[in-house]
């Protein structure tokens, strides 16, 4: 069935180095990726998201790339600050299925000051 | 925009009790989709409304149920409860029309607490 893998489930930086969270999908029609970022006892936000046409974006500190073929995306903090501390969620979409979103098991980031 | 809003923030109800959480979209918003989060299972597709209709279901029993209402609010009702409902439910409202994907916003989520 859908399926989406996270690795890892911890990670521990110190301030100012490189943050990066792996996912791997199993439905190959899924062409959305979006990542979500939760705070302790706050809402997901959402943070950037790619689609299948686009292989790499990018917003200030954070850039998400995309392999289609090993179906597999990655999302890349950079100049990590203790506020990145969070738990980070990855998801795949496929259109097919409107609105459903299968999401990784999530990764939480701790920034050491 | 005002953003997602769910009620109730906290419930606690007692095992057979039901249950009916509701969730209110950012205005033009007609997809809502409803979410279980846990430690255990993480962040699981419970169902999707849209336009009135689910329009997709997650691997949830029967007890689960939803529905929208003409104006996009959607509600989320659980009956006889058990134990393993305890859980954060969150809703998501979205653009999402047929045959495209689009972003998800969240609303901060029912705390519900079966004992």
């Amino acid at each position: 069935g859908e399926n989406v893998e996270q690795h890892p489930s911890t990670l521990s930086v110190q301030e100012g180095d490189s943050a990066v969270i792996k996912c791997t999908y199993s439905d190959s029609a899924s062409n959305y990726f979006p990542w979500y970022k939760q705070e302790l006892g706050k809402r997901p936000q959402l943070i950037i998201d790619i689609r299948s046409n686009v292989g790499e974006k990018k917003d200030q500190r954070i850039a998400v790339t995309l392999n289609k073929t090993a179906k597999h995306f990655s999302l890349h903090i950079t100049e990590t600050q203790p506020e990145d501390s969070a738990v980070y969620f990855c998801a795949a979409s496929n259109p097919n299925q409107g609105g459903k979103l299968i999401f990784g098991q999530g990764t939480e980031l701790s920034v050491k000051p | 925009k005002a953003g997602v809003t769910q009620t109730p923030r906290y419930l606690i109800k007692t095992r057979g009790q039901q249950v009916t959480l509701s969730c209110s979209p950012i205005s033009g918003h007609r997809s809502v989709s409803w979410y279980q989060q846990t430690p255990g299972q993480g962040l699981q597709f419970l169902f999707e409304y849209f336009s009135e209709t689910q329009r997709n279901k997650g691997n949830f029993p029967g007890r689960f149920s939803g529905r929208q209402f003409s104006n996009s609010r959607s509600e989320m009702n659980v009956s006889t409860l058990e134990l393993g409902d305890s859980a954060l439910y969150l809703c998501a409202s979205s653009l999402s029309v047929s045959g495209t994907s689009y972003e998800q916003y969240f609303g901060p989520g029912t705390r519900l607490t079966v004992t």
